[in-house]
């Protein structure tokens, strides 16, 4: 692993199933985030961490959840998919949370049908 | 509310310069980004800015006027390659980066 990496690229589920999309980050960065991205819109937050242990909601959280075990990973889980939840979703992470580029992983283009 | 401004697309020829501009309207401001993303790619990072002035970076540089509350990217010498979306982006009082909706640049030989 180098850098940021989100699992799977791509994913078509079925509306009402649970989707958990797996970001993992081997820079030992203490901030991580989830965003959406959508046509014609900035990029969104979903929900973000700034260390270990710690969690925090961004401008769209509802329908999500998000955990922070250890400093490496960060999941974002969708308790019950709906069609609006299809997006673009980058995960990405930075050394702390401000003042500092992030990195973003590829990519999760999910299609909820 | 918070507000990030940015031309939707801008065209160019190859070899040219081209300046983005980004306006914005945040609750604090702890420093502006941009990030290139090319199609179906991740945004990567090209500036920062905090303070009032001109960043330079090879082809590329970025300029911040905090009191106007405006930014621009120039990229130099265009090339082919540079056919992207361009992202302005804020970091906001509480330390959250608040997003424009792009600038498409489509470089034409």
């Amino acid at each position: 692993i180098a850098g940021i990496t989100q699992a799977p690229t791509s994913q078509i589920l079925a509306a009402g199933r649970r989707m958990t999309l797996r970001c993992t980050q081997d820079m030992r960065h203490n901030a991580m985030y989830w965003y959406r991205q959508d046509l014609g819109l900035g990029l969104r937050l979903i929900h973000y961490s700034n260390t270990a242990g710690t969690t925090g909601k961004g401008e769209v959280p509802d329908g999500y959840s998000v955990s922070r075990a250890n400093t490496d990973d960060f999941p974002l889980t969708l308790a019950s998919a709906v069609p609006s939840q299809t997006s673009v979703y980058f995960c990405a992470s930075s050394p702390r949370g401000g003042g500092t580029e992030a990195f973003f992983g590829q990519g999760t283009r999910l299609t909820v049908v | 509310g918070q507000n990030i401004d940015q031309p939707t697309e801008m065209t160019a020829t190859e070899g040219a310069i081209v300046q983005i501009n980004c306006t914005y309207q945040t609750s604090g401001f702890n420093g502006l980004f941009w990030y290139q993303q090319h199609a179906g790619e991740a945004p990567t990072f090209l500036s920062y800015n905090v303070l009032d002035g001109l960043e330079e970076k090879g082809r590329f540089s970025s300029f911040l006027s905090r009191s106007k509350g405006y930014s621009y990217l120039l990229l130099k010498e265009l090339q082919m390659k540079d056919s992207a979306s361009y992202l302005c982006a804020v970091m906001d009082s509480n330390y959250q980066l608040i997003w424009g909706a792009g600038t498409k640049l489509i470089i034409k030989p």
